[in-house]
């Protein structure tokens, strides 16, 4: 079993809806990053949290350490928001990598 | 202006030469990392350079060897390469406070390294 688990692997959905990308992982950790890997490859760092719940435009993460849980939520997708979403957990220095969430907004 | 900044972004080369990939960046963080995608778009840590000295060397071949000038600057050079080096590398940095790595991960466009 991998250490950090990622669902759902794919998602396809319809412009404007709702979208849930969820992170649970078996280990402790300090912070947990969520990243954007473009179709051209390029990552981008999309948040780090420890604890609660951040906001950046359309895009919100939660985390519960408790349950070793985080979530990535997009509201009102877009066809470009198109890109596979990555959890990664920081451990001591290093930084154990989900399997990436592949997600298609359709128009 | 570019946070992090890798050349080349594309290579193409034969089996058993020897190539470097640069990356510096401009953010003034401490701690720079070389990330290895493979085929199947998992990320793998290489190396994690903090200050110019290595924290991290995972089990990579010693043909891979980083060299880090100065904290702005972490190279990668891979001597000898084999097909099964074809993959795109990442760097990233991060900024590192008191001993923790408590910053967000900022990552280069990737180098698509091809072995033929």
């Amino acid at each position: 079993k991998n250490e950090v688990e990622q669902s759902p692997q794919n998602l396809t959905a319809q412009e404007g809806e709702f979208i849930t990308i969820n992170c649970s992982y078996s280990v402790g950790i300090s912070a947990l990053h969520w990243l954007q890997q473009h179709p051209g490859g390029g990552i981008v760092s999309l948040f780090m949290l420890s604890s609660g719940k951040k906001k950046h435009g359309r895009l919100i993460a939660t985390i519960n350490i408790q349950e070793k849980h985080s979530s990535l939520h997009i509201t009102a997708s877009h066809p470009r928001d198109s890109a596979v979403y990555i959890c990664a957990v920081k451990g001591n220095y290093q930084l154990i990598w989900g399997a990436g969430t592949k997600l298609i907004i359709k128009p | 202006d570019t946070a992090v900044s890798q050349t080349p972004k594309y290579l193409v080369t034969q089996m058993g030469n020897d190539k470097s990939i640069k990356c510096e960046q401009n953010l003034g963080h401490d701690t720079m990392y070389w990330y290895k995608q493979d085929s199947k778009k998992f990320l793998k840590i290489m190396f994690s350079y903090n200050n110019k000295e290595l924290i991290i060397n995972e089990t990579v071949p010693n043909r891979f060897s980083p060299k880090s000038p100065d904290k702005a600057h972490l190279n990668l050079h891979i001597n000898s390469l084999e097909l099964g080096d074809s993959a795109v590398y990442f760097c990233a940095s991060s900024h590192n406070l008191a001993g923790m790595n408590t910053g967000e991960l900022f990552f280069g466009e990737g180098s698509r390294l091809t072995v033929l």
